[in-house]
């Protein structure tokens, strides 16, 4: 089994409407991240959480909340999504072995906003 | 913030052929590493670099930070079609007490056999 789960792993939705994705993770990691990824823009970071009670805003945040549940649950959610939130998200978790901070990557969600 | 620029932003190469792609910044890092991200997937870490002038090899990739600790490479040799896909470096960043990982936009490798 996977140790990040994203779900959905494709989305339709409109304008307008609320949606929520979903993160879950088996690592026992306290880190959990949200992405944003585009064509020529690369990964762009929009909420990070460093424990269950530790939310931080990430580079491009406006338009989007996240609850972390639980040390294994972190999910996203764009209140009233528009169109140029179509993308790529993905979850991601950390630790720092030795300091040295490794990223664990969900499959991502394709979210295309009409 | 602390910016990569990775270059080429595209590559498509015949299988066989050798490549180098690279990872630059003007701020010095502590660390760089690599990802490396399949289509339809999460980007998965092929290697951290941490000492200026290390060199790393995977099978038939091989990483190179440099003396300074402000760029990195990437060199592959003998490329194959299951190397095609987007090549991403990272490096940490810190503002206040929160570290993260500041990506570059990846280098999008395209290996036709």
């Amino acid at each position: 089994d996977a140790d990040v789960t994203q779900t959905p792993r494709n989305r339709i939705t409109k304008t307008g409407k609320r949606i929520m994705l979903e993160c879950s993770q088996t690592k026992g990691h306290d880190r959990m991240y949200w992405y944003r990824q585009d064509p020529g823009l690369g990964l762009r970071l929009i909420y990070y959480s460093f424990d269950v009670k530790d939310i931080n805003k990430g580079e491009i945040s406006d338009g989007y909340s996240v609850s972390r549940q639980a040390q294994a649950k972190f999910s996203l959610s764009l209140e009233s999504a528009i169109p140029n939130q179509t993308a790529l998200y993905f979850c991601a978790t950390s630790d720092l072995p030795g300091g040295t901070e490794t990223q664990y990557f969900g499959p991502g969600t394709r979210l295309l906003v009409l | 913030t602390q910016l990569l620029e990775q270059s080429p932003q595209f590559l498509s190469i015949q299988e066989g052929e050798n490549l180098t792609v690279y990872c630059n910044s003007s701020s010095v890092f502590s660390s760089l590493q690599w990802y490396r991200q399949e289509p339809g997937e999460g980007p998965v870490l092929l290697v951290t670099v941490v000492t200026g002038g290390e060199v790393k090899k995977l099978k038939r990739l091989t990483f190179q930070f440099g003396d300074a600790r402000k760029d990195s490479s990437l060199h592959i040799t003998a490329a194959q079609p299951g190397d095609t896909g987007l090549y991403l470096c990272a490096g940490p960043s810190e503002e206040g007490s929160n570290y993260k990982l500041t990506f570059g936009k990846g280098t999008l490798l395209t290996v036709n056999p």
